[in-house]
């Protein structure tokens, strides 16, 4: 089955506009995470989110968790181009691998 | 900052033949992972590595698959008899343990082309 799916799967915005990403997931977490990919290079770690918090904030980003959901949200606010790359939430279960979703291909127009 | 990294960053091979994808975990880090990327799809995992030993690993990885830390430093991927369709990205990722933080880092990657 799939888990931590993501939506939308791409997202267009003009600078300076928040992107708002939704994942959702199926089974018990431990943690959620948020890993950003430019265009063929590796995963860059995000933010994390233990299951018993409820949000939390890193500069730009505000991630959000609903257990009784089981989705996350991440919020960038005042995007940047820079920002522009693919958008992977990644449940971190019991054994720590990661079951990571689809992604959201972000792009934000200068 | 200390960083993974791969070698090579892009490697091609013919169909059969054996592959080896090295990785140079963060030196006092103790969890071991590899995942892979087929082209447009998700990441995924493929196996976990911890005290010289398969802690998990997914239904992908079958017996084709293996992995070793010949060393101290490098943690290494073979494909024994490579198929087109193991033609992907492959990331190695490292975790440190105990520090309370589960956050991975990742490798820039290694593309693998099998023609």
């Amino acid at each position: 089955s799939q888990q931590g799916e993501e939506d939308p799967q791409a997202l267009s915005i003009q600078e300076g506009e928040n992107a708002t990403m939704n994942c959702s997931y199926k089974t018990s977490i431990n943690n959620l995470q948020w890993y950003r990919q430019n265009s063929g290079r590796g995963l860059v770690h995000l933010i994390l989110i233990r299951s018993n918090e409820r949000e939390k904030h890193s500069g730009r980003l505000r991630v959000t968790l609903d257990t009784s959901k089981k989705s996350s949200s991440l919020l960038i606010t005042a995007s940047r181009a820079a920002d522009t790359a693919s958008y992977f939430c990644a449940q971190s279960e019991y054994g720590n691998k990661l079951v990571f979703g689809a992604g959201t291909i972000l792009r934000v127009k200068s | 900052e200390p960083e993974v990294t791969q070698t090579p960053s892009h490697q091609v091979t013919q169909m059969g033949q054996e592959v080896i994808l090295r990785c140079v975990p963060i030196s006092n880090h103790l969890y071991f992972y590899w995942y892979r990327q087929i082209l447009g799809q998700k990441v995924e995992f493929l196996v976990s590595f911890y005290n010289n030993e398969i802690s998990e690993k997914s239904e992908i990885f079958d017996d084709q698959f293996s992995v070793e830390r010949p060393d101290g430093s490098n943690f290494t991927l073979k494909i024994r008899s490579t198929k087109l369709e193991d033609s992907a990205m492959y990331f190695c990722a490292s975790y440190p343990s105990g520090t309370g933080s589960y956050e991975q880092y990742f490798g820039p990657g290694t593309r693998l082309t099998v023609t």
